[in-house]
């Protein structure tokens, strides 16, 4: 079954902690993107990977940080630094040809 | 720097009524744009491209590059349209996919 999953579905962290949210695909697709998405504000993205090994900081990337060592997993790290984590992420991957994102079920963090 | 503004945050219509969903871009190059949607408990997923230029589901968007829009448009709306519609552009094949901020539709009976 091709897709892309993110786990967990429900995460609780205290503050002060650094917490990170698993992404992974089987589509063999070359870029991976991380998104959050808050109530009226859309989705607004943190960071992208277009290739192993490299990636680039999106509009919000202030306080995540993210590795790429393979193509099928991208996973982002919230850490104490980013001042209000709690929200709903989203993980997409686009293939080369770009013609489509294909998104995770999300997952929502909760920092208590 | 890539932007994209949905300037209503909630559209409501009668089922059978024409809908519109406005989408504006700010790009200095020739941008891809897509529209998105995600139904209620259903994941986030490419409703249409402004590239193929085909209809889905009843809803066309075109691309005007001198007004910088590209507006969702169906002529008569169903009650399953009831979805958040999200207005998206890259500037390349693969690279930054930037979002709007989303419009929530909502058909009547």
């Amino acid at each position: 079954d091709g897709g892309i999953t993110q786990s967990p579905k429900y995460l609780f962290r205290k503050e002060g902690q650094n917490v990170t949210l698993s992404c992974e695909q089987n589509l063999n697709h070359d870029a991976m993107y991380w998104y959050r998405q808050d109530p009226g504000q859309g989705l607004r993205l943190i960071y992208y990977s277009q290739i192993v090994n490299d990636f680039q900081k999106g509009d919000i990337a202030e306080g995540y940080s993210v590795s790429r060592e393979k193509k099928e997993s991208f996973p982002l790290t919230v850490t104490s630094a980013q001042k209000n984590p709690t929200a709903f992420y989203l993980c997409a991957s686009i293939s080369r040809e770009g013609t489509e994102a294909f998104f995770g079920q999300g997952t929502r963090l909760t920092v208590v | 720097a890539q932007r994209v503004t949905q300037p209503e945050k909630l559209l409501s219509v009668f089922k059978g009524a024409p809908v519109e969903l406005k989408c504006n871009y700010s790009y200095s190059g020739s941008p891809e744009l897509f529209w998105y949607v995600q139904y209620s408990r259903q994941r986030l997923q490419l409703l249409l491209r402004h590239i193929s230029r085909e209809s889905i589901k009843g809803f066309t968007a075109d691309l005007n590059k001198g007004e910088t829009s590209f507006h969702l448009k169906k002529p008569f709306a169903q009650e399953e349209d009831s979805a958040m519609y999200y207005c998206a552009l890259s500037g390349t094949s693969y690279g930054k996919l930037t979002f709007g901020q989303g419009t929530i539709l909502t058909v009547h009976p």
